[in-house]
């Protein structure tokens, strides 16, 4: 079946500009997550959605960042006047119940540049 | 904050070679240790997930062990080869929080 899929697969921005990340999950997993790899670094968590709860947002490094999921499928993660500090591999995930023992399923995530 | 160690960082082993490396993380608040495979261009791939002290997960020629009293885990590949070439990630997961808590990886070369 479908993998996580995650759009666009690259991108290029200015400094300042801002940027929207898709992640399409696999359908019937309710738990969604964003990390993201900075260069040198280890994959970083940034936000949790489960169902209809209300999210973990306890990740994101600054209010520049935001992220919505829809429907309880779709997620789009917003990054405001992005900074060259952004640049980074945005991964998303998804998994059947979000528990912590459950395996994660990871998109080919979207490498963002900002120039 | 899990602070997930992994050692060494990266590794060059000729083909045929059996290798292995470690994970380390601190032995309270454990729930769950993850080993993710991530190679060039694609995404991490799930390896094992282990929650039990003296777990020991294989599949094929890749191996794992889990001690969670002195909070470590071994991943072990034996008689590398080329396609073995990538970067192996442990990740943790605590009571609690489902969120993984990832080390920044071991990269493995197999020279053909």
């Amino acid at each position: 079946g479908a993998g996580v899929s995650q759009s666009p697969s690259n991108k290029v921005t200015e400094k300042g500009k801002d940027v929207e990340l898709r992640c399409d999950p696999i359908s019937g997993h309710t738990a969604l997550y964003w990390y993201r790899q900075s260069l040198g670094q280890g994959l970083e968590f940034l936000i949790y959605f489960q169902g209809n709860s209300a999210p973990d947002k306890s990740g994101l490094p600054s209010d520049r960042f935001s992220a919505e999921r829809t429907g309880g499928s779709v997620s789009t993660l917003t990054i405001q006047r992005t900074q060259q500090e952004d640049s980074a591999v945005y991964l998303c995930a998804s998994s059947l119940d979000g528990t912590g023992a459950g395996e994660q399923y990871f998109g080919p995530g979207t490498r963002l540049t900002v120039t | 904050i899990l602070n997930v160690e992994q050692s060494p960082q990266s590794l060059h082993v000729q083909e045929g070679d059996s290798t292995n490396f470690t994970c380390s993380f601190p032995s309270s608040n454990f729930y769950a240790l993850h080993w993710y495979r991530w190679e060039t261009a694609k995404s991490p791939e799930a390896l094992f997930v282990m929650t039990l002290n003296g777990d020991e997960k294989k599949k094929g020629r890749i191996s794992a062990t889990l001690n969670t009293k002195e909070g470590y885990s071994y991943l072990y590949i034996k008689g590398s080869q080329p396609e073995d070439s990538a970067t192996y990630l442990c990740a943790l997961t605590g009571y609690g929080n489902n969120r993984l808590a990832f080390g920044k990886g071991n990269q493995v070369v197999v020279i053909p």
